[in-house]
């Protein structure tokens, strides 16, 4: 099965825009669904599809994919995006479905 | 708005079978793939598996051996079993409907394996 690969950490500086990324072969035929989870919480879905957000995620996420890679931007980051952020996209083959390690983002 | 709730025992034995029921309200469960996924203590996310209306399973290859996903559409329910459990599979535990995403989410159940 495919693999979805993520850097386990990242800072930004509030205020400013910072980008998480997401590597694998399966995202070449399918989109990324992202994930924020803070300490103790369920995931929260904050994008899908080409760029979509669901109802009640702020603006300042976005979306965006190409070839390989899928990455989540946070335009003017809060101190309440701090958290984990996971990738997850179909698998390529037999209909699996599979998750990055996660990256931790640090507001700064 | 759906809402899922994860319940089962918070402490299994090694080698037992660790068995989690997960009930869907506020919509119907005949429709979407209804998942488990889990967390182990400082990891990333890990699909296990997931199940249709008609019973139709798909699991994770790595645990597919050791896994069955049944469901009840008369209760709304879905359930997890993972049998000869070792310190590995102590995570937390969470049912989520998908949909091409995962729009819903439970709650989360910690789950420790430890005689």
């Amino acid at each position: 099965s495919s693999e979805l690969t993520q850097d386990p950490a990242v800072s930004v500086a509030l205020g400013q825009t910072v980008r998480i990324t997401c590597q694998g072969d399966s995202l070449r035929g399918y989109y990324a669904s992202w994930y924020q989870q803070k300490s103790g919480q369920a995931p929260v879905l904050v994008i899908y599809g080409k760029n979509d957000r669901p109802s009640g995620i702020p603006d300042r996420f976005s979306g965006s994919s190409s070839g390989n890679t899928a990455s989540l931007t946070i335009t003017g980051a809060q101190a309440e995006d701090e958290a984990d952020y996971h990738c997850g996209s179909r698998d390529n083959s037999d209909n699996h479905l599979v998750f990055g390690g996660g990256t931790k983002l640090t507001v700064l | 708005q759906v809402q899922l709730q994860e319940s089962g025992p918070g402490l299994v034995k090694p080698s037992e079978t660790l068995s989690l029921t997960c009930t869907v309200s506020g919509g119907s469960i005949s429709y979407y793939y209804w998942n488990w996924i889990r967390r182990p203590p400082g990891k990333g996310l890990e699909w296990i598996g997931y199940i249709d209306r008609s019973g139709r399973t798909n699991y994770n290859p790595s645990l597919k051996s050791r896994v069955t996903i049944s469901i009840d559409t008369s209760k709304n329910q879905f359930s997890l079993n993972l049998n000869s459990v070792t310190a590995a599979d102590t995570a937390t535990y969470f049912c989520a409907r998908f949909g091409g995403h995962f729009d819903n989410w439970g709650q989360g159940t910690l789950v420790t394996v430890s005689s």
